[in-house]
């Protein structure tokens, strides 16, 4: 019963590569995000989708394009590879409204650019 | 720009003590905070939260008091036990004012280690 999920949890790649990265949640939220943990473990947000609807872009370089197809699902792919996108990017998900922020994160994926 | 700040990278206690954990935060117009737990290899649990209406929030072993006037907020676990070693990071929001979509921003996390 995993409320947010991510596949794959490992992802190992060369430089130059397109890969995507999918996440999926259960709970019947209405907003999902994606964070970036750099090596400096800072937990920074990336995008965030309300009802298939891009809400926050957080700078992040259009190499970068996060799809959502529907309420439960949002994935993100990469493309053109860098070293500095290795990192672990965990989805999160969030029921919006009643005053409450709390969101629900995924396992996250590890992602390593050689 | 580091709006959530968390000082101490680490935090070492005695199972059965107290561990304090300590976060402060720059954005005056946050109005919720949130702690979350991290194991290795896993996302970030939700622990605790609190409106910046209350001062207070407890649930079991788990406290959190907030110091608006400092821009302070602190994380009381009471008794430690090794099961509680985990990172701790501290969370802030200004909700869904705007097009925040009550995005959160995170400190860079607490290493708490519980000993026997």
């Amino acid at each position: 019963d995993t409320a947010v999920s991510q596949t794959p949890k490992y992802l190992v790649t060369q430089m130059g590569n397109d890969k995507s990265i999918k996440c999926e949640q259960n709970l019947g939220h209405d907003t999902m995000y994606w964070y970036k943990q750099d090596s400096k473990k800072f937990l920074k947000i990336m995008f965030s989708y309300n009802n298939k609807e891009l809400i926050i872009n957080e700078t992040v370089p259009n190499r970068f394009s996060p799809k959502s197809p529907d309420k439960a699902h949002l994935n993100l792919h990469i493309n053109s590879l860098e070293l500095g996108d290795s990192a672990v990017y965990f989805c999160a998900s969030r029921k919006r409204g009643g005053g409450a922020d709390t969101q629900y994160f995924g396992p996250g994926t590890r992602l390593t650019v050689l | 720009d580091q709006q959530v700040k968390q000082n101490s990278p680490s935090l070492s206690v005695q199972e059965g003590r107290i561990s304090i954990l300590n976060c402060d935060y720059t954005n005056s117009m946050f109005d919720y905070f949130l702690w979350y737990k991290k194991y290795p290899a896993e996302g970030p649990t939700f622990l605790i939260s609190i409106s910046s209406i209350k001062d207070k929030n407890e649930d079991g072993r788990f406290t959190v008091f907030l110091n608006k006037s400092a821009k302070h907020l602190s994380l009381h676990i009471v008794p430690s036990q090794p099961g509680d070693s985990a990172v701790y990071f501290c969370a802030a929001s200004v909700g869904d004012r705007g097009s925040t979509l009550g995005r959160l921003y995170f400190g860079r996390g607490t290493q708490l280690t519980v000993w026997p």
